[in-house]
Parts: structure tokens; sequence; C-alpha cells
């Protein structure tokens, strides 16, 4: 059984471009959340999809925007990039409480 | 808003030497509150759910429980593999998302 893919693993972007990254969740889960996470803390939360609606969302600006699509898998993208978003995004996928995380997308913005 | 603080930031302990790792929660209406072991580059792996005060959980070396105001994960004669970084999250009321503490590095020495 496949757990929660994320692609890409790494990603070089410049300041002021655009990025996005994609996740497929674990077999029969229905829900997607992302988290971005920084050296050193702990994982927070950025928004939450379920039946490929925009369910709830943290505090992040809209530059970041996501979608999810018919077979539960998901986007999260991010615009005019800025410095303070290199960081670990991950996703998690669910059916009920407990949340699985992914491996991971590392980004960095030079 | 809720509030997940862990600690000690850092622990080192000799292979053998038993110890806990404290997790204090402030949040309305408690859902969940989780344990996940994060490894360095790599997304934060679940370990336990815990629901209501009183409950405890195992796996292995590993014991968590849970109060009306914290939640302590034992780790019981520890080896170098299980030097990671511990993270505990909590969920409330309608919230879905999880509320993560900063972490506690644990590092077993041989």
């Amino acid at each position: 059984d496949a757990g929660v893919t994320q692609s890409p693993t790494h990603l070089i972007k410049t300041r002021g471009q655009q990025v996005t990254l994609r996740c497929s969740p674990k077999s029969g889960h229905d829900t997607v959340s992302w988290y971005q996470q920084a050296l050193g803390q702990g994982p927070q939360f950025i928004f939450q999809y379920y039946e490929e609606e925009e369910r709830q969302r943290g505090n992040f600006p809209d530059r970041f925007s996501g979608h999810q699509f018919p077979n539960y898998s998901s986007e999260l993208n991010v615009n005019a990039l800025l410095l303070g978003d290199s960081a670990l995004y991950l996703c998690a996928s669910s059916m009920d409480n407990e949340q699985y995380f992914g491996p991971g997308t590392r980004l960095t913005v030079t | 808003e809720d509030q997940v603080t862990q600690s000690p930031e850092a622990l080192r302990l000799q292979e053998g030497e038993s110890s806990s790792l404290n997790c204090s929660y402030t949040v309305s209406g408690l859902r969940g509150l989780f344990w996940y072991r994060q490894d360095p580059g790599k997304g934060p792996e679940f370990l336990f759910t815990l629901y209501s005060a009183g409950e405890e959980k195992e796996k292995e070396r590993l014991k968590a429980t849970l109060t009306k105001k914290e939640s302590f994960l034992h780790i019981t004669a520890p080896k170098p593999e299980d030097s990671a970084t511990y993270l505990c999250a909590a969920s409330s009321g309608s919230a879905r998302q999880l509320t993560f503490g900063s972490g506690t590095q644990l590092t077993v020495l041989p």
C-alpha cells in the first residue's frame, strides 16, 4: 500500500517566480492538508481540501492557493515567491482524525 | 487560539537511559492529541493518537499518556535508532488542522 507521495523532492526557485507542488494521498484517504515547516520549527497549517473544495485555511496570504482533483490528489501553488517561503512543504492525507504525512518538498528561494 | 508547547527543546540520553518528553496544550475542546517522529529532511511519521485524559498507548519502547493539560512521551531503555525529533500536535473543536509544537530533538548516544 503506497503511502503519501509528493513531487518534486527538491526545488530551487528565484524570488518573484511561481511554483506548483504535488501530492498523492494514501489509498482510501479523501482529505489532503498542506503544511509549511521552517527549519527547527513544527509544521504550520496552510489549508485543507475535501471534496475538491478548500475546507479550512490557516494564517497564510492569498499567494498560497491549492486545488484538489477528483482522484483526491492535490496541488499547492505559491505565487510571487519570497525568500521567506523557503521551507519544507508537507502534504498530509486523512480519512478521519489521523493525518499521515508525505516525505515533503524542499523549496529553496534565492 | 490553540497552543502547543514542547519541552525540553533538546535531550541527550545514553543508550538505556529512560526519560520523558513533555507536551503542554491549550485548546478549546480537544479532538485529539498526536505524536509524530521526524527524521532529518523527512516527513513526520505517525506514532500515536490520544483522545481523552487517562488514555495510554504503547509501541515498542515508547508510551504516550494524556492528562487534561499535558501529554508525555515516555521512552524506556532507548537505543541510538530512537534518535529523532518528536513532534506533538493537537486538533480541537471543529478545527481539522493540527497545531504543532516545535518538537524535542532526541539524541541517544551508544
